[in-house]
């Protein structure tokens, strides 16, 4: 079982150019995520998506954009990259996201970007 | 939208000691507790968590205890390992979407 995976793991780019994370899932969960990871800051949402087909901004989306076609794919679009998006970035996905729903959320194991 | 705050940020004990962390929310309806453990070049990893209308809750070595009326929850972990040195991030979720401690890194020293 593979769970979720994300590529790629690294990634130096070069500021004002254009990138996609990428990040599958294999359990059919409804719900997606992706969060960024700055030391001593924690993990803040990005975006989000209930189901597929449609998103929503988290806490800092500025700069970011996301696409849910199908159940299994949650790519994170980074128009034209600066340096205060070098992070670490993590996909997640769970089985609800409504408030009745205890369930777990998975993560992946990161995209470490580097924006120069 | 929930606000969650985590102490301390850092926590520095001896194999074999007690460690212990503390989490406090905002909005009273938040209904699911998760505590994730995050090793190190690793995505976080859920470890433990309870529902609001548990007090408490243990597996093994980890405890988790919430108090609601207080909007307070904590992690404890008993008979600490140099294993468990990592980073620890609680999470409250009411509405929708899990919000989110800073995290705390955990040292345990041999």
């Amino acid at each position: 079982i593979a769970g979720i995976t994300q590529a790629p793991t690294s990634q130096i780019l070069a500021a004002g150019r254009r990138m996609t994370l990428r990040c599958t899932q294999d359990m059919r969960h409804n719900a997606m995520y992706w969060y960024r990871q700055d030391l001593g800051l924690g993990l803040r949402l990005i975006h989000y998506s209930n189901t597929a087909g449609t998103t929503g901004k988290g806490e800092v989306p500025d700069g970011y954009s996301v696409s849910r076609a199908n159940t299994d794919d949650f790519p994170l679009t980074l128009a034209s990259a600066v340096p205060s998006q070098t992070s670490v970035y993590f996909c997640a996905s769970s089985d609800s996201i409504t408030a009745g729903g205890f369930s777990e959320a998975f993560f992946g194991q990161g995209t470490r970007l580097t924006v120069v | 939208g929930e606000n969650v705050e985590q102490h301390p940020s850092t926590l520095s004990v001896q194999e074999g000691d007690s460690a212990v962390i503390k989490c406090t929310y905002s909005d009273s309806a938040s209904n699911y507790f998760p505590w994730y453990k995050q090793e190190l070049g690793k995505g976080p990893q859920l470890i433990i968590d309870i529902r609001s209308n548990v007090g408490e809750k243990k597996d093994q070595r980890i405890a988790v205890t919430l108090n609601k009326t207080a909007k307070h929850f904590s992690l404890h972990i008993t008979e600490t390992q140099p294993e468990d040195s990592a980073v620890y991030f609680c999470a409250a979720r009411g509405s929708y979407i899990p919000t989110f401690g800073r995290g705390t890194s955990l040292i345990v020293h041999p």
